[in-house]
């Protein structure tokens, strides 16, 4: 199976909207409405933030989004904040019954 | 509060296999109808997911890991091992422990496991 495609960066300033995109195929991000978005500081372990495509876990804030068309998901940050700072992954079920993950974007706020 | 914890060599060989344990608390695996899997992440690249394991004991596994990858879960201990056989350097990760299938909603701290002579 192949990673999800992401950008490997993307920078915003305080207060604007930034979107992160994830791509994938039918037999992922396509083919199911189970794409999973994490936020991931330095040095610490990854947080779930986004699930089965549009859903957030208790305690996210509602700045975060997602979507999906096709086979690409998206991220959207509004009213970014310095706090954003970090690494985003996107996930994926697939076909096979396994779990695929993005490259990984470094999002960086001005 | 759920909380997961992985423990285990930070150093191992090339060719050897590497062993990791992920110490569950706060909850029971036993009978808990969750899955439990393991992620791992090497140095300044994207996550790379490995696999994981319901309650009862069955597996899914990544295609391009599965020939050298076995999870397994002791119950007695509310544990979750994870053994990697015939390691190269490019097994050289912070390897995480957490609990889902496709989808990870706790997550161990992560574990650096460095192979190298």
């Amino acid at each position: 199976q192949s990673a999800l495609t992401q950008p490997a960066s993307v920078s915003g300033s305080p207060g604007q909207s930034i979107t992160i995109s994830c791509t994938g195929t039918s037999s992922d991000v396509g083919g199911y409405n189970y794409v999973s978005w994490y936020q991931q500081h330095p040095g610490k372990a990854p947080k779930l933030i986004i699930y089965d495509v549009n859903n957030r876990p208790s305690g996210v804030s509602n700045r975060f989004s997602g979507s999906k068309s096709g086979n690409t998901a998206s991220l959207t940050i509004s009213g970014l904040q310095a706090e954003d700072e970090a690494d985003y992954h996107c996930s994926s079920y697939t076909s096979s019954n396994t779990g695929v993950f993005g490259g990984g974007t470094k999002l960086t706020v001005l | 509060q759920l909380q997961l914890q992985e423990s285990g060599p930070g150093l191992v060989k090339p060719s050897e296999t590497l062993s990791l344990t992920c110490s569950v608390s706060g909850g029971s695996i036993s009978s808990s109808g969750y899955y439990w899997g393991w992620i791992r992440q090497p140095p300044g690249k994207g996550l790379e997911w490995i696999g994981s394991i319901y309650d009862s004991g069955s597996t899914y596994y990544n295609p391009s890991l599965k020939s050298r990858v076995t999870i397994s879960v002791d119950t007695s201990k509310n544990q979750i091992s994870l053994k990697v056989n015939s390691v190269t350097a490019a097994d050289t990760a912070v390897y995480y422990c957490a609990r889902g299938w496709f989808r990870f909603d706790y997550w161990g701290q992560g574990t650096l496991v460095t192979v190298s002579s």
